[in-house]
């Protein structure tokens, strides 16, 4: 199974809008809502910020959302602020008990 | 509010098995419910899922591993990873995690770095 495809970085101003593409094909994230969405401070625990697909955990801020066309999901983060600044993943589940993410993405705030 | 810890040795010799302990605190395992999770990060890379195990003790892992993963329940409070045969391109950054689903995790453990070298 391959790894989801996701761009390799991403970069924003403070209050702006950002989008991370996570694309994979029709017998993963096309065939499941069940995409989850992980934020990752290096050398801190990764976080959960969205799962199957449009789900806030309870604490994560509303400017987080996610959304999915076809075999592509996406997360929005809007209203950007410093802090946002890490690596993102995605994850998906592919059938079979099997979970595979996406390659990361690096999102900057300018 | 739960929190998982890591802990094994940071320094495998190629062929033998790696063995990772994970810690469980404000809550626990037998309580039921959940799916707990090993997910690893190669360097410069992304994750890796490795596999899980039910709160009854089934469970599922990476094709790309199964050969070589073991997921066991070990006390109320711990679960462990055993990874046979490993190489330096088991070299990575191992995480254990909670699954309130089975298809997502929270929360995560901050991860132990495994270096295979002899």
């Amino acid at each position: 199974q391959s790894a989801l495809t996701q761009p390799a970085s991403v970069s924003g101003s403070p209050g702006q809008s950002i989008t991370i593409s996570c694309t994979g094909s029709s017998s993963d994230v096309g065939n499941y809502n069940l995409v989850s969405w992980y934020q990752h401070h290096p050398g801190k625990a990764p976080k959960v910020m969205i799962y199957d697909v449009i789900k806030r955990p309870s604490g994560v801020s509303s400017r987080f959302s996610g959304s999915k066309s076809g075999n592509t999901a996406s997360l929005t983060i809007s209203g950007l602020q410093a802090e946002d600044e890490a690596d993102y993943y995605c994850c998906s589940y592919v059938g079979r008990s099997t979970l595979v993410f996406g390659g990361g993405t690096k999102l900057t705030v300018l | 509010q739960v929190q998982l810890q890591e802990s094994g040795p940071g320094l495998v010799t190629p062929s033998q098995t790696l063995s990772l302990t994970c810690s469980v605190s404000g809550g626990s395992i037998s309580s039921g419910g959940y799916y707990w999770s090993w997910i690893r990060q190669h360097p410069g890379k992304g994750l890796e899922w490795i596999g899980y195990i039910y709160s009854s003790g089934s469970s599922y892992y990476n094709p790309s591993l199964k050969t070589r993963v073991t997921i066991s329940i070990t006390s109320e409070n711990q679960f462990s990873l055993n990874l046979s045969s490993v190489t330096a391109a088991d070299t990575a950054v191992y995480y254990c995690a909670r699954g309130p689903g089975a298809y997502w995790f929270d929360p995560w453990g901050r991860g132990t770095l495994v270096i295979v070298s002899s």
